[in-house]
């Protein structure tokens, strides 16, 4: 079983950058996808994109097209996600989750959430 | 981008009951279709894969069934644990993965 560990809570001012990261252990990390998805408060579960390691590429939803970076690094088993330009609407818990190795699957296991806070 | 549309929004069912929880899609994801339980200050659990497949370690409980653009999840005999929130989620049509606005299921 793959666990996910992320990394702990951020605060953010606006117009600033947050990058977490998400580190795995179990399996083989360059045969699965790490994807990310976010939850507001209160709010349902949103996915933004996933790093394909096979493709060694990510794919991400349109409305984060022009802020959002997910890489991967398979030498630490790590995957980051790098979101810019924050407003407050991005406040949020944000979760990786493993997926099958071609993208565009169900998520098997997720790591515990990262909450990103941005105030001013 | 396809669209999931869960209901009802909150189920209060009492201990022992059936519940069941629906999830319509804009558009057919064939059995492409994910159930997850989320608990309170918890991260989202999988419960379900391929429309009907249990993950590991799922009770028995715990059912899905549909095809197509109609979907169930079935909780028999519910248990106080199985409060929870839980999202459908199609991975027939990517990007975007899409999910549910989930249902509540509590105890009465």
């Amino acid at each position: 079983q793959v666990q996910l560990v992320q990394s702990g809570a951020e605060v953010k001012k606006p117009g600033s950058s947050v990058k977490v990261s998400c580190k795995a252990s179990g399996g083989t990390f360059s045969s699965y996808a790490i994807g990310w998805v976010r939850q507001a408060p209160g709010q349902g579960l949103e996915w933004m994109g996933e790093f394909i390691s096979v493709f060694g590429a990510a794919k991400y939803t349109q409305k984060f097209q022009d802020r959002l970076t997910i890489t991967a690094d398979e030498s630490s088993t790590t995957s980051y996600m790098e979101l810019s330009s924050l407003t407050y609407a991005d406040t949020a818990i944000y979760y990786c989750a493993r997926g099958f190795e071609g993208g565009g699957s169900y998520l098997e296991s997720w790591g515990q959430g990262t909450l990103v806070i941005v105030s001013s | 981008e396809i669209v999931m549309t869960q209901s009802p929004a909150t189920l209060s069912m009492s201990p022992g009951e059936r519940a069941t929880l629906s999830c319509r899609a804009s558009q057919s994801v064939s059995s492409n279709l994910a159930w997850y339980q989320q608990k309170p200050g918890q991260a989202p659990r999988l419960l379900i894969y391929d429309t009907s497949t249990r993950a590991t370690g799922i009770p028995a409980r715990f059912s899905g069934s549909g095809s197509g653009t109609d979907f169930t999840l079935t909780i028999n005999s519910l248990q106080s644990e199985d409060v929870a929130v839980y999202y459908c989620q199609q991975y027939n049509n990517w990007p975007p993965l899409t999910f549910g606005g989930g249902t509540k299921v509590e105890i009465k």
